[in-house]
């Protein structure tokens, strides 16, 4: 089945940078935009990025312009969402998720989520 | 940027009520980009339904959604108790992706 699976809870300090992984498995990697969404604590959801995994190129609001890098392996299936410049306020829970129709079309319609990746900026 | 507004805030009800959740946008939004999610307590969000009214697989019939231009809904018929979670709406625009705050269904 398609599944999703990112790495492990980070804990950071204010000025560092995280990367976070998502593997993904049970079908064609560079057939999907894989998108990137966070919750901070008792907060809702925000959209961060999305990424196209056969050409790597990423699209991401201007709020993260500068501090967010996404990458993605081919070779093993999997993307990267690293975040630079650390602050309190980026404290969430990190979210990859695919994208529901093939490339080149992009709908939002996220499904599988990955299992998420709790990220923790304290001095 | 698109505004999703999703009221009421919070809904009271009892398994087995009919529940319904507005998702209001700031402007006229295409229905192929307007999805809705589920968040049950502690767990990952899920796609309830895709281009404003079509359900995601699994999904039974008791979810429905409906509407065009600023105005969508999600309706749930029968609330079964797997349903009292946070419900988010989430609409395409000018290359972002946005998220409405959530409408939180509770007993």
């Amino acid at each position: 089945q398609v599944q999703l699976v990112q790495s492990g809870a980070e804990v950071k300090k204010p000025g560092a940078s995280v990367k976070v992984s998502c593997k993904a498995s049970g079908y064609t990697f560079t057939s999907y935009y894989i998108h990137w969404v966070r919750q901070a604590p008792g907060q809702g959801l925000e959209w961060m990025a999305m990424i196209n995994p056969s050409g790597g190129g990423s699209n991401f609001p201007q709020k993260f312009q500068g501090r967010l890098t996404l990458t993605r392996d081919t070779s093993t299936s999997t993307v990267y969402m690293e975040l630079s410049s650390l602050r309190s306020d980026d404290t969430a829970v990190y979210y990859c998720a695919r994208d529901g129709v093939e490339l080149p079309a992009a709908r939002g319609w996220l499904d599988p989520w990955g299992q998420g990746t709790l990220v923790t900026v304290s001095s | 940027e698109i505004v999703l507004t999703q009221s009421p805030g919070t809904l009271s009800l009892s398994p087995g009520e009919r529940a319904t959740l507005s998702c209001r946008a700031s402007q006229s939004v295409s229905s192929n980009y307007l999805a809705w999610f589920r968040q049950k307590p502690g767990q990952t969000p899920s796609l309830l339904i895709y281009a404003a009214s079509s359900r995601a697989t699994g999904i039974p019939d008791r979810f429905s959604g409906s509407g065009s231009g600023t105005d969508f809904t999600l309706t749930i018929s029968r609330l079964e108790p797997e349903d009292f979670a946070v419900y988010y709406c989430q609409q395409f625009a000018n290359s972002r992706w946005t998220f409405g705050q959530g409408t939180r269904v509770e007993i």
